[in-house]
C-alpha cells in the first residue's frame, strides 16, 4: 500500500504568513493527489485535485504542486476562516489513502 | 446541488454489526459512484470502500472481511455493513460522492470525494 506522510503535523502562523504544508507519498504517483480541508466539527471539502488543480469557489491564496512522490499546499496569505485540519490524499492505486493531517492554527 | 445524510444507530454493541444509510438528495445514485470514510475521534481519514451505481464494489483490504456496500436504486440510497465490530471501530462515519480514474488492466480506482455527508458518530460500547 502506499503511505502519505504529511508535515507538519500542526502548525501555527500569524494571520498574512505564508503558509506551506508537504506530503510525501512511499512510491511514484504521478500528479494523483489532492488536497481537502476539513474544520472543526465538519465534513472534508475538497481544495485542490490532480496535484494543483483548483476545484471551482475555491479562494486563489490556496495553490497546491509537486508530481511523483513530494508535494505542497500553500496558504499565501492566512485567514481567520483558514483555521483547519489539510489532508492529502492519493489516488495512484488501491487503496486509496490519506495523510495524516495538518492542523493550521492562528498564533 | 447534490446533498448526502448518513443516517443509523448512533451505538453497537462489540461483535454485532454496523449498519449505515446514506441518503442522496438533489441528483441520483445512478449517475455516479460512492465511497464511505471513516475517522475515528481525534484522528485522520480511512477509506473504506466504494460503489457503482450498477453494484461493482470494491473494499479497502483492511476492511474487506468484514463490509459490504449495497446501493438501493429504487430508495436513492446507498449502505454501510460492517460486522463484529470493536471500540476499534468507533468513528465518525462519512459517505461522499466519488470520481473515478480508469487505471491500466481496466482497474476503477476512486479519485476525489466531494462532496461529503456531515458524518455520523457511531461508538461501540457495551
Amino acid at each position: 500500500d502506499i503511505q502519505m506522510t504529511q508535515s507538519p503535523s500542526s502548525l501555527s502562523a500569524s494571520v498574512g504568513d505564508r503558509v506551506t504544508i508537504t506530503c510525501q507519498a512511499s512510491q511514484d504517483i504521478n500528479k494523483y493527489l489532492n488536497w481537502y480541508q476539513q474544520k472543526p466539527g465538519k465534513a472534508p471539502k475538497l481544495l485542490i485535485s490532480d496535484a494543483s488543480n483548483l476545484e471551482t469557489g475555491v479562494p486563489s491564496r490556496f495553490s497546491g504542486s509537486g508530481s511523483g512522490t513530494d508535494f505542497s499546499f500553500t496558504i499565501s496569505s492566512l485567514q481567520p476562516e483558514d483555521i483547519a485540519t489539510y489532508y492529502c490524499q492519493q489516488y495512484d492505486n488501491l487503496p486509496v489513502a490519506f495523510g495524516g493531517g495538518t492542523r493550521v492554527e492562528i498564533k | 446541488q447534490v446533498q448526502l445524510q448518513e443516517s443509523g444507530p448512533g451505538l453497537v454493541k462489540p461483535s454485532e454489526t454496523l449498519s449505515l444509510t446514506c441518503t442522496v438528495s438533489g441528483g441520483s445514485v445512478i449517475a455516479n459512484y460512492w465511497s464511505w470514510i471513516r475517522q475515528p475521534p481525534g484522528k485522520g481519514l480511512e477509506w473504506i470502500g466504494y460503489i457503482s451505481y450498477s453494484g461493482h464494489t470494491n473494499y479497502n483490504p483492511s476492511l474487506q472481511s468484514r463490509v459490504t456496500i449495497s446501493i438501493d436504486t429504487s430508495k436513492n440510497h446507498l449502505s454501510l455493513k460492517l460486522n463484529s465490530v470493536t471500540a476499534a471501530d468507533t468513528a465518525t462515519y462519512y459517505c461522499a460522492r466519488v470520481g473515478v480514474r480508469i487505471a491500466v488492466f481496466g482497474v476503477v480506482i476512486p479519485s476525489w470525494f466531494d462532496p461529503w455527508g456531515q458524518g455520523t458518530l457511531v461508538a461501540v460500547s457495551s
